[in-house]
């Protein structure tokens, strides 16, 4: 069975500063692959990244980074230079390929608040 | 942009009825989901639609849920008889579905509300 674990319910910060984000995820299979979601407050889903379990490479989209590390089961989200349109839940979520199904494992979520 | 466009966006329901959540998924993806998230909580996943039929269910998905795909765009989810457990977001999503990781990137619409009184 797999596992998504976001540990922080609720990061505040203040507008400009760096905010990571944590997930660490369980599975037993040696291909899956790593999703971030963000939820702003009027309520869709948005998908942000997708990840492969074979492809280690960090990567940085603008304000955006992500840090997957194998070894620690572990896909963090920074956010830099945060801004307030960055408030929302964001989901950290794992997909593996075991026959047809492909549904998403998600984390509880992290709610980020950015204050002004 | 396509996008997965879901109807109605609230729904009130007075509890042991029957209702219907509409999706359309993006035109050439072949994968359908329905997930639901009880609010303040995680998003679950209910079931997957392949090849015209189920292809997994949740634990969730009881005899009360059932999926279908009417004709070859709308993706619809009816729970026959609702409870007020049933009250929650529900998210279609739709991902492409071909070989490769980019086929798991799954689309998801705006959500309809299920309010069950």
């Amino acid at each position: 069975a797999q596992k998504v674990t976001q540990a922080q319910t609720e990061i505040s910060v203040v507008e400009k500063e760096d905010v990571t984000l944590d997930c660490v995820y369980e599975t037993r299979d040696t291909t899956y692959y790593l999703f971030w979601y963000k939820q702003p407050p009027s309520g869709e889903l948005v998908f942000l990244i997708r990840r492969n379990s074979f492809d280690e490479q960090n990567e940085i989209s603008g304000r955006y980074s992500w840090n997957f590390q194998k070894s620690t089961s572990s896909f963090n989200f920074t956010i830099t230079a945060s801004q307030v349109v960055d408030s929302a839940v964001y989901f950290c979520a794992l997909s593996v390929p075991s026959g047809s199904a492909r549904q998403l494992t998600f984390g509880s979520g992290t709610q980020l608040t950015v204050l002004p | 942009e396509p996008e997965v466009t879901q109807t109605p966006s609230h729904q009130v329901t007075q509890m042991g009825q029957e209702v219907i959540l509409r999706c359309v998924p993006i035109s050439n993806h072949l994968y359908f989901y329905w997930y639901r998230q009880i609010l303040g909580q995680k998003v679950e996943f209910l079931v997957s639609f392949y090849n015209n039929e189920i292809s997994e269910k949740s634990e969730i998905f009881d005899d009360q849920f059932s999926v279908e795909r009417p004709d070859g765009s709308n993706f619809t989810l009816k729970i026959r008889s609702t409870k007020l457990e049933d009250s929650a977001m529900y998210f279609c999503a739709s991902s492409l579905g071909l070989a490769g990781a980019v086929s798991y990137e799954q689309y998801f619409g705006p959500g309809t509300r299920l309010t069950v009184t």
